[in-house]
C-alpha cells in the first residue's frame, strides 16, 4: 500500500531563508507527483507537476526534485517572504486514477 | 477563468437530514473525484468519477453516494450524514484518469453535522 510522509510536519524559517520541503513515498511505481500549495480554510493550489520521467520542475522561486528509485521528492522555496506561509501538500498518482496525498508540512516565514 | 466550483463552502446541518454538495467544472475535465480533509489524516479519497456515467469508490467511500450525469457536474450525496461526516471536502478534475495530467481543485466545503 502506498502511503505518502511528509516531514517535518510544522516549520518556522525567518524571511530571505532558502527551504527544502520533503516528500517520502513507499512505491516507486508512480505516475507523476505535484506539490501544492493550501492556505488555511481554502483549497488547493497546484504549485508543481513531476511526471515519472522527469527529475525537476522550476517555477519562479520554486523547485521540486524527484528520485523515484529513492521514493523521494523536494519542494525547494529559494528567499522565502511571509506570503508563503502555508500548508505545503505532496500528492503521488498511483495507478490510473488514484492521487495519495501526504498530511502536510506547515510553513510559516517570519518577517 | 477555467475553474472548480463547489457550493456551499459552508453548511451546517443535523444528524440524518439528506443534503447534497455540488461540484462543477468547466474545462471539460473527464475526471473527477472528492476528497474529505480531516486533521492528522491528510486528504483521504471518497468517490471518483472516470467520465460520464462511470464511478467508483475511493479509500472511504461509506456515507456517500456520487453520481456523474453530465461531463461537468459531479455531485456528492449524503443521504443520513452522521456528525463523523463532519469535514472538509474538496472536488478536484482533471484531464483525463490516464495519470498524464494533475488535478485542479475547488475551494472546498465545510460541513458540520451535529
Amino acid at each position: 500500500k502506498q502511503e505518502v510522509t511528509q516531514i517535518p510536519a510544522a516549520l518556522s524559517v525567518p524571511e530571505g531563508e532558502n527551504l527544502v520541503l520533503n516528500c517520502s513515498f513507499t512505491d516507486s511505481a508512480i505516475y507523476n507527483l505535484q506539490w501544492f500549495r493550501q492556505d488555511p480554510g481554502k483549497g488547493l493550489t497546484s504549485l508543481l507537476l513531476i511526471q515519472s520521467s522527469q527529475r525537476e520542475q522550476t517555477s519562479g522561486r520554486l523547485n521540486a526534485s524527484l528520485d523515484k528509485s529513492s521514493g523521494r521528492s523536494t519542494l525547494y522555496i529559494a528567499a522565502s517572504q511571509p506570503g508563503d506561509s502555508a500548508t505545503y501538500l505532496c500528492a503521488v498518482r498511483k495507478g490510473t486514477y488514484k492521487y495519495i496525498f501526504g498530511t502536510g508540512t506547515r510553513l510559516k516565514v517570519l518577517a | 477563468e477555467a475553474q472548480v466550483t463547489q457550493n456551499p463552502r459552508y453548511l451546517i446541518t443535523v444528524t440524518g437530514k439528506k443534503l447534497t454538495v455540488t461540484c462543477s467544472q468547466n474545462m471539460n475535465h473527464e475526471y473527477m473525484s472528492w476528497y474529505r480533509q480531516d486533521p492528522g489524516l491528510g486528504l483521504r479519497q471518497i468517490y471518483y468519477s472516470m467520465n460520464v456515467e462511470v464511478t467508483d469508490k475511493g479509500d472511504v467511500p461509506e456515507g456517500y453516494k456520487v453520481s456523474r450525469k453530465e461531463k461537468r457536474n459531479f455531485p456528492l450525496i449524503l443521504e443520513s450524514p452522521s456528525p463523523n461526516q463532519t469535514s472538509l471536502y474538496f472536488c478536484a478534475s482533471s484531464l483525463a484518469g490516464t495519470g498524464e495530467y494533475g488535478y485542479t481543485f475547488g475551494s472546498g466545503t465545510r460541513l458540520t453535522v451535529v
